[in-house]
């Protein structure tokens, strides 16, 4: 069971807008502005889209947007794009015990229709 | 542009030790701005924040994992590397490095293609 808390999936239509979620605790998600969001297709490394809730790193289309509220933190793609499909794993710096330093959520596959 | 590659034996015998060491191009591993850090991923599974080396040497690992884990530095190869002693097929996973921002934590950019380790005999 993963610390962090995510759907399974999602799916959206091409041009459409997803949002998926990344439910935590007072300890991670919810105190401190350490979330982070990756991207993961099939056979390659995570890639990392968003850092400190809501930053992009250069190259990251700023159709990907980062949010947090209380202890859910948030991901949305607009605009879809086939090649959007893919895993996308959150993770949070944590400070709960016994002292783990990040934690990441299970993960949410989502499929472009 | 800063790049990680993983290298190892992609099969370890149960009990033994599995021995990983990441090469760090294009940027010192001595840049006090980064810690270097080892995640696995188990088949078909979430991501696990193994733990991470500073340059300095100072350690932090996954409590879960402590008893049987070593991290360690070699700042004139540009490497760091893992060892995690005795390995169980529960061990079998894809393990990646990544470089994780000392001010921004949980910041893990890039990361290692990402190497798969088999633990069976």
């Amino acid at each position: 069971q993963s610390a962090l808390t995510q759907p399974a999936s999602v799916s959206g239509s091409p041009g459409q807008s997803i949002t998926i979620s990344c439910t935590g605790t007072s300890s991670d998600v919810g105190g401190y502005a350490f979330v982070s969001w990756y991207q993961q297709h099939p056979g390659k490394a995570p890639k990392l889209m968003i850092y400190e809730v809501s930053n992009r790193p250069s190259g990251v289309p700023d159709r990907f947007s980062g949010s947090k509220s209380g202890n859910t933190a948030s991901l949305t793609i607009s605009g879809l794009q086939a090649d959007d499909e893919a895993h996308y794993y959150c993770s949070s710096y944590t400070s709960s015990s016994p002292l783990l330093h990040v934690v990441f959520g299970g993960g949410t596959k989502l499929t472009v229709l | 542009q800063v790049q990680l590659q993983e290298s190892g034996p992609g099969l370890v015998k149960p009990s033994q030790t599995l021995s990983l060491t990441c090469t760090v191009s294009g940027g010192s591993i001595s840049s006090g701005a980064y810690y270097w850090s080892w995640i696995r991923q188990h088949p078909g599974k979430g991501l696990e924040w193994i733990g991470y080396i500073y340059y300095s040497g100072n350690t932090y690992y996954n409590p879960s994992l402590k008893s049987r884990l070593t991290i360690s530095v070699d700042t004139s190869k540009n490497q760091f590397s893992l060892k995690l002693s005795s390995v169980t097929a529960a061990d079998t996973a894809v393990y990646y490095c990544a470089r994780e921002h000392f001010y921004s934590r949980v910041r893990f950019d890039p990361w290692g293609q990402g190497t798969l380790v088999t633990v069976s005999s």
